[in-house]
Formats: C-alpha cells, sequence, structure tokens
C-alpha cells in the first residue's frame, strides 16, 4: 500500500531564510511524487514534481525537491522565503496505475 | 490554462437533504476526482472516474455517489447529509496517465447542520 508522512504539522521560518518543508513516503515500485500549495479557502495547486531523471526538480515560485530513493524522501525546499509563500503544503505519491495518496500537510509559516 | 470549476464555494445544508456538488473541467481529461480535506487527515480520496459512466469508489465512498454522464462534468451526491460529513470538498482532473499531475478546482465548503 502506499502512503506519505509530512513529519512536521507546521514549519515557521523567518523572511530571506531558506525554507524545508519534509516529506517521506512508501510505495511499491518506482514512484511518481508531488507537491501542491494550497492558499487559503482555495484548491490545490501543482508546484512540481518527479517522474523520473535528475533527482534535483525545479518548479513553480522558486521552488525545488529533492528525490532521494535511499530514504525514500521527497523534501521541498526554497534557497528565500516570501511572506507570500506562507500557505499549506500537501506531498502526494502515486504508483503507475494508482490513485494519489496526499499527505496530511505542513503549514509553512513565513515570518517577516 | 486548465480550469476545473466547482458549482458552490460555500454550501449550508440541514441533516437528511439531498445535495448535488457539480465539477466542471475543460481540458477534455479523461479522469476525474472527488476528495474531501479535513484538517490533518489531508485529502481523501471519495470516487473517481476514468471515462463517462464509469466510476470507481475511493478509500471513502459511505454516504455518497457520483455520476457523469459527460465527459467534462462529474458530480457527487450526498444521498441525505449528515453533520459528519460537513467537509472541503474538491474536484480534480487529470489527463488519463499516471505521468501527470492533478487539477483541481476551488473546492467546496459544505457545512451540514
Amino acid at each position: 500500500a502506499q502512503s506519505v508522512a509530512q513529519p512536521e504539522d507546521q514549519v515557521n521560518v523567518a523572511e530571506g531564510n531558506p525554507l524545508t518543508v519534509k516529506c517521506t513516503y512508501s510505495v511499491s515500485g518506482n514512484p511518481y511524487l508531488f507537491w501542491y500549495v494550497q492558499y487559503p479557502n482555495r484548491g490545490l495547486q501543482f508546484l512540481l514534481k518527479y517522474i523520473t531523471g535528475d533527482n534535483l526538480v525545479k518548479g513553480s515560485y522558486g521552488f525545488e525537491a529533492e528525490f532521494n530513493k535511499s530514504q525514500t524522501s521527497f523534501h521541498l525546499k526554497k534557497p528565500s522565503a516570501l511572506v507570500s509563500d506562507s500557505a499549506l503544503y500537501f506531498c502526494a505519491v502515486r504508483a503507475p496505475g494508482q490513485n494519489f495518496v496526499f499527505g496530511p500537510g505542513t503549514r509553512l509559516s513565513v515570518l517577516p | 490554462d486548465v480550469k476545473v470549476t466547482q458549482s458552490s464555494r460555500y454550501l449550508v445544508k440541514r441533516t437528511g437533504e439531498k445535495v448535488f456538488l457539480e465539477c466542471v473541467q475543460d481540458m477534455d481529461h479523461e479522469n476525474m476526482f472527488w476528495y474531501r480535506q479535513d484538517p490533518g487527515l489531508g485529502l481523501r480520496l471519495i470516487y473517481f472516474s476514468y471515462d463517462v459512466k464509469m466510476k470507481e469508489k475511493g478509500d471513502i465512498p459511505e454516504g455518497y455517489s457520483v455520476s457523469r454522464e459527460k465527459k467534462e462534468r462529474f458530480s457527487l451526491i450526498l444521498e441525505s447529509a449528515s453533520t459528519n460529513q460537513t467537509s472541503m470538498y474538491l474536484c480534480a482532473s487529470s489527463p488519463g496517465t499516471s505521468l501527470y499531475e492533478q487539477y483541481f478546482g476551488p473546492g467546496t465548503r459544505l457545512t451540514v447542520t
């Protein structure tokens, strides 16, 4: 069975500092990994995905994520956080032919 | 840009009422999904559809049904609303392979009183 863990309910970071939102997964076979962001009272917006190839994936709004197969992780990163990055972030995994499984979400607060 | 729209942003219904949530996508996607989102639980899949008139149960189908009569439209039905169905409901669509991300609508916040 597939599963996704986001070990931190809340991440606080000062504006301008680097941020990391953690994600680990469990899946049979090669995973497809995704990050989404949700702003208040909005649907989810796609940020980036890993399918195959380079382990470092770059996405929207300056975000990137690194696929680490040995640690079964796909952490989301940004070199310099903005107050406008404050939102709820979801990691999702999908095995080929299977449905998406979403993590519980991590609330990111960027403090001015 | 892919657009997924949902019929209502906010909805208040009484216990026992029949509730219809509508979702429309404009990108000719084969797949459509209904999730509910609750704090600390992430998104849980209620039902999905891979084609017109096709439907499959997700992880939490009890108390819900769906209808997909046209490719662009996927409806979620609460046959008899209960207070434990108070939640945010999100519709999503995606192309027909696993490589693609899902595109989400803005959500419907349903309150059952």
